[in-house]
């Protein structure tokens, strides 16, 4: 299994661009899951996903917006890219909800907007 | 609002002593708490989940407590080794589907 993959690993984007975020896991998870990681921050949770077509807002969802039309793919969709969504973003999947199932890490993707 | 202390943003030991990290949380009460390690560059990969029933968990040389009356977990590496060096994170749920986050402590092990 390749487990959590994300792409692209970096990218630069300019003020105003747009860009689509990949997740995908192999593991046949329900659970899905996309966070953002700030230098001496926690992961802040942007949103989530409980199965294919049913998706709900985390903490911090302004600016974003996902979808899950197949088990397996969990896009985050950034429009209109701002400075303040430089970060590192992770996508997560587990077999059970987060409360007591472990969750299972992509590599990130690594943000900057200039 | 929810918050989650981690002890120090970071923590040198020697090699072959005990490192203790701790996690304090405020205004909740969870059912559950997960420890994670995350290396430099890359995602968190989980190590341990300890229930609010259990006092204590051991997993080779790890060692969580949970103390609900204290609000506070700390977590035990024996016998530390350079290749430990990581941040760990400690998360407890909050609501039905999420986990937030502390912002981790920084462990450097010393050879």
């Amino acid at each position: 299994n390749a487990g959590v993959t994300q792409t692209p690993k970096f990218r630069i984007l300019k003020i105003g661009q747009s860009m689509t975020l990949q997740c995908t896991q192999d593991m046949n998870h329900n659970y899905m899951y996309w966070y953002r990681q700030d230098p001496g921050m926690g992961l802040k949770l942007i949103y989530y996903s409980v199965g294919a077509g049913i998706t709900d807002k985390g903490e911090v969802p302004n600016g974003y917006n996902v979808s899950r039309s197949t088990t397996e793919d969990f896009p985050l969709r950034l429009e209109l890219a701002a400075p303040s969504q430089t970060s590192v973003y992770f996508c997560a999947s587990s077999k059970l909800a987060g409360l007591s199932d472990e969750q299972f890490f992509g590599p990130g993707t690594r943000l900057t907007v200039l | 609002s929810q918050k989650i202390e981690q002890n120090s943003e970071a923590l040198n030991i020697q090699e072959g002593k005990t490192a203790t990290l701790t996690c304090n949380y405020t205004n909740y009460s969870p059912a559950y708490l997960q420890w994670y390690r995350q290396d430099p560059g890359r995602g968190p990969v989980f190590l341990l989940l300890i229930r609010e029933n259990e006092k204590e968990k051991r997993k080779e040389r790890l060692k969580v407590t949970f103390d609900t009356t204290l609000k506070q977990s700390l977590f035990h590496i024996t016998a530390s080794q350079p290749a430990d060096s990581a941040t760990y994170l400690c998360a407890l749920p909050t609501g039905a589907n999420n986990l937030f986050f502390g912002t981790g402590t920084r462990l450097t092990v010393i050879p």
